[in-house]
């Protein structure tokens, strides 16, 4: 059974363009969510995406910032302009049920490394 | 809104011997849940260890024991016979329990880097 599968590993992007981040959560999870980590920083909610629907935005920026989970494919955390304070690490989690107990635990990816030149 | 706190940026350990992770965290809630995440050089983040808050009996996995102090809001991480391989970020982590959308998000400390001495 694969793991959280997240690409690329590294992005290079200048200030203006766009940066795709990819998560593929592992099999039989419906559930993503985004965590963003800044240099010596803990890891920061963003968005937690359901198959086709946006369960909670409230750590998401609220602009240039995007992200979705189509039916069908990967989750794409969508980064528009890009500034220099994009450069973060940025992780995927997913988990198999929108359940109370503790074994609805988040499984991680290895993250993307964005680096904004 | 809870918090997190890890109160030792760096920690180090002798090969072989208990090292203790401190974390302290602030909810208004009774329910939630507790982690433990390490974070090696690969960046992967791996869970250690986790606790429910209505039990009142300690998690532990193999070396990796806890101990949770509900009264305190304190929840310190417990590494037995230490080994090369532990070396790494750790963070603590809160979830709530209500179970509603917004609820189901990590709130993380600013880790603590171990260091395991040879």
């Amino acid at each position: 059974n694969a793991g959280v599968m997240q690409n690329p590993r590294h992005l290079v992007r200048r200030r203006g363009q766009e940066a795709r981040l990819r998560c593929s959560p592992m099999k039989g999870h419906s559930h993503v969510y985004w965590y963003r980590q800044l240099p010596e920083e803990g890891l920061k909610f963003m968005v937690y995406l359901q198959k086709e629907n946006i369960i909670d935005e409230s750590g998401m920026p609220k602009e240039r910032f995007s992200a979705e989970f189509p039916k069908e494919g990967p989750s794409i955390l969508r980064i528009q302009q890009v500034v220099r304070g994009d450069s973060a690490a940025y992780f995927c989690a997913s988990s198999p049920l929108l359940g109370q107990g503790v074994k609805n635990i988040q499984y991680f990816g290895a993250g993307t490394r964005l680096s904004v030149l | 809104a809870q918090t997190v706190t890890q109160s030792q940026p760096e920690m180090s350990v002798q090969e072989a011997e208990t090292v203790t992770l401190s974390c302290t965290y602030d909810t208004s809630e009774s329910d939630y849940y507790l982690f433990w995440y390490k974070q090696p050089p690969s960046r992967q983040m791996i869970l250690v260890i986790r606790q429910e808050a209505y039990k009142q009996q300690n998690a532990t996995e193999n070396r990796f024991s806890v101990n949770f102090q509900k009264a305190a809001k304190s929840f310190s991480l417990k590494i037995s016979d230490s080994q090369l391989g532990d070396a790494a970020m750790y963070f603590c982590a809160y979830r709530s329990a209500n179970g509603r959308g917004s609820n189901y998000k990590l709130t993380f400390g600013k880790g603590t880097l171990l260091t395991v001495n040879p």
